[in-house]
């Protein structure tokens, strides 16, 4: 399996919105509604920010969002915050029951 | 609250065995599945192993297929890694996760190390 693919950076200042993209194929990213997003600081473990590509759980502000069309999966973060820095990386469901992790994007915020 | 423990890592030599535990607390143990993920030094996350409630079902990524395998003791509520013949590659940060259903990894433990080294 073949991770997907996320740009390696992305920026934006303070107040901002930015999207980070999440490309697969039509076995994994494209075929399923099973698209989560997480976000990591330096030396913590993931949090989940978003899943079933759109999903918030509780206690994520609503100025993350997710979407999809085709084989690529997006997540948008609006009105910057500086603690909004971090690595992002996606995952999707992919065929026979695998699970295929994006490279990371690594966030920061001007 | 949710809570996820891992232990068990530390320096072991190529080709040796490890074998990673998660004690878990806080939620129904034997109703979740879990998950392991894997972070390489600078590196991003790799799905390693998922293992349903009952342990009736049991996923790998192919590359780990045969030497990697996840189990689980509900009496304990612990979770499981057995890692045998360990390359320098399987160097990583070693996380168990709470899986509430299509890799949506909703709470996470705090890691342990696995140096694979002479």
């Amino acid at each position: 399996q073949s991770a997907l693919t996320q740009p390696p950076s992305a920026s934006g200042s303070p107040g901002q919105s930015v999207t980070i993209s999440c490309t697969g194929t039509s076995s994994d990213v494209g075929g399923y509604n099973h698209v989560s997003w997480y976000q990591q600081h330096p030396g913590k473990a993931p949090k989940v920010m978003i899943y079933e590509v759109n999903k918030r759980p509780s206690g994520v502000p609503d100025r993350f969002s997710g979407s999809k069309s085709g084989n690529t999966a997006s997540l948008t973060v609006s009105g910057l915050q500086a603690e909004d820095e971090a690595d992002y990386y996606c995952v999707s469901y992919a065929a026979s029951n695998d699970a295929l992790f994006g490279g990371g994007t690594k966030l920061t915020v001007l | 609250e949710v809570h996820l423990v891992e232990s068990g890592g530390g320096l072991v030599q190529p080709g040796g065995s490890l074998r990673l535990s998660c004690a878990a607390s806080g939620f129904t143990f034997s109703d979740t599945w879990m998950t392991w993920v894997r972070q390489a030094p600078g590196k991003g996350l790799e799905w390693v192993a998922d293992i349903k409630g009952d342990g009736s079902a049991r996923h790998y990524v192919d590359s780990l297929k045969g030497r990697f395998t996840v189990s689980r003791d509900n009496s304990k509520n612990s979770l499981y890694l057995q890692m045998n013949n360990l390359r320098a590659e399987d160097t990583a940060v070693y996380y168990c996760a709470r899986n509430l259903g299509y890799h949506r990894l909703e709470s996470w433990g705090q890691g342990a190390l696995v140096t694979v080294s002479s």
